[in-house]
């Protein structure tokens, strides 16, 4: 089975700009959840997508925002764009065991944003 | 809530020697634990996880962990470090958020293991 693929792997952008990131998750799984991995905060949970439906949110802010479609593939937007926002935006995929208990996330590459 | 402490965001060891990197985990259900391996410029991977059953758990390139109820612990060890295994090493715990009754992970903050030759 191929592996969580993200474009694009880099970007550029600048303050005041919007971005969207888009992965798509190992064939079969329909959990997809997004993280933002920064040298100061580690890895932060942004939020998780079932079945296009938003079922888990971290504590970002509303510039932050996802979406999933009905292949289960998902995409992230930020609007307006803030020099913190540079980090490594980490897409991961998981099956859903029944009951609802996660088992392991499969990790994309990641997307590295620059916000200058 | 459910929580994960990693202790020291920095282990230096040398070739060969024993790694042990330690997690302690909070959670007021069984939880689920698990242990990721990042290597620079790249996402993370699972190397072991624990859900039920033996309390040893074995995982990929030579690492194991055992589950410690009683400490809340799930340390990682390698009997002998090899240069390969130098990267970022996350613990994580499934834990469940009771507002909507599902399960998501949280992430330890990451030990950054460095292999000296």
């Amino acid at each position: 089975k191929a592996g969580v693929t993200q474009t694009p792997r880099y970007l550029i952008k600048t303050r005041g700009q919007q971005v969207t990131l888009s992965c798509s998750p190992i064939s079969g799984h329909r959990s997809v959840s997004w993280y933002q991995q920064t040298p100061g905060q580690g890895l932060q949970f942004l939020f998780e997508y079932f079945s296009e439906t938003q079922r888990n949110k971290g504590n970002f802010p509303g510039r932050f925002s996802g979406r999933q479609f009905s292949n289960s593939r998902s995409e992230m937007n930020v609007s307006t764009l803030e020099l913190g926002d540079s980090a490594l935006y980490l897409c991961a995929s998981s099956p859903v065991i029944a009951g609802g208990f996660y088992n392991e996330q499969f990790f994309g590459p990641g997307t590295r944003l620059t916000v200058l | 809530a459910q929580s994960v402490t990693q202790l020291g965001s920095h282990v230096s060891v040398s070739e060969g020697a024993l790694v042990l990197l330690r997690c302690n985990y909070s959670s007021s259900v069984p939880p689920y634990l698990f242990w990721y391996v990042q290597y620079p410029n790249q996402g993370l991977q699972l190397l072991l996880k624990y859900t039920t059953g033996a309390t040893l758990v074995k995982g990929i390139n030579g690492f194991e962990a055992e589950f410690k109820k009683s400490e809340t612990s799930f340390h990682l060890t390698k009997p002998s470090a090899h240069m390969s295994d130098a990267a970022e090493y996350f613990c994580a715990v499934s834990g469940l958020v009771p507002t909507s009754g599902t399960y998501k992970y949280i992430f330890g903050t990451g030990t950054r293991l460095k292999v000296l030759a």
